[in-house]
């Protein structure tokens, strides 16, 4: 199985601040891997899928980039409603796995 | 506008069974694979099976294989998840999961039910 893994595992910035989370694969997933937000209590929210493609309707503060095993996951200008957990997930080869998540924090 | 309601979740004794259902709409329901992904208390994501537009192609997770079973009926438009043998450790939120780009099985999911809870405890 590809292990993915993310740091930081949580962080804490201030409203407008450019927060910045990193994923790895254990082996060359290309750009198959997405980041999902959730938020406590709701189901995942895909925001980026090709490792650098935004979601229809997913604000523009939000970007990814990567290819192979290091991704990036960028929120330009953190604003209120980004608190929750995000995962990146990769989807090269089965079974699909995501990272332990990052929380973020205001 | 796309909705998938799941349903069917509950508290089972190990060893136990369960089904779990996913009323999808507002998309051509046969055009698209789905998936189950499931969530532990306070843990990350797991996913634990898909299956192909037409039925004819599924993939389990190896910790549920030979005890799930996933399937779909064009008719009702619904998506289940046959759950035997059911552990602990299976204790989780069941999310099914639409696959974003039609007649593909990239594991790009784009709509999420709003999840069923499943105990599993004695």
């Amino acid at each position: 199985d590809v292990l993915m893994t993310q740091s930081p595992s949580s962080l804490s910035s201030s409203v407008g601040d450019r927060v910045t989370i990193t994923c790895q694969a254990s082996q060359d997933i290309s750009n198959y891997l997405n980041w999902y937000q959730q938020k406590p209590g709701k189901a995942p929210n895909l925001l980026i899928y090709d490792a650098s493609n935004l979601e229809t309707g997913v604000p523009s503060r939000f970007s990814g980039s990567g290819s192979g095993t290091d991704f990036t996951f960028t929120i330009s200008s953190l604003q209120p409603e980004d608190i929750a957990t995000y995962y990146c997930q990769q989807y090269d080869n089965l079974p699909f796995t995501f990272g332990p998540g990052t929380k973020v924090d205001i | 506008e796309v909705q998938l309601v799941e349903s069917g979740g509950g508290l089972v004794q190990p060893g136990g069974s369960l089904r779990l259902s996913c009323a999808a709409s507002g998309f051509i329901f046969s055009r698209y694979a789905m998936s189950w992904v499931r969530q532990a208390p306070g843990k990350g994501l797991e996913w634990v099976s898909d299956i192909s537009g037409s039925g004819g192609t599924t993939n389990y997770a190896d910790s549920v294989r030979g005890r799930f079973t996933i399937s779909r009926d064009k008719s009702k438009d619904t998506l289940s998840l046959q759950m035997n043998g059911l552990r602990v450790e299976d204790t989780a939120t069941y999310y099914c999961a639409k696959k974003r780009t039609q007649g593909s099985v990239a594991g790009i999911f784009d709509y999420w039910g709003q999840g069923a809870l499943v105990t599993v405890s004695s």
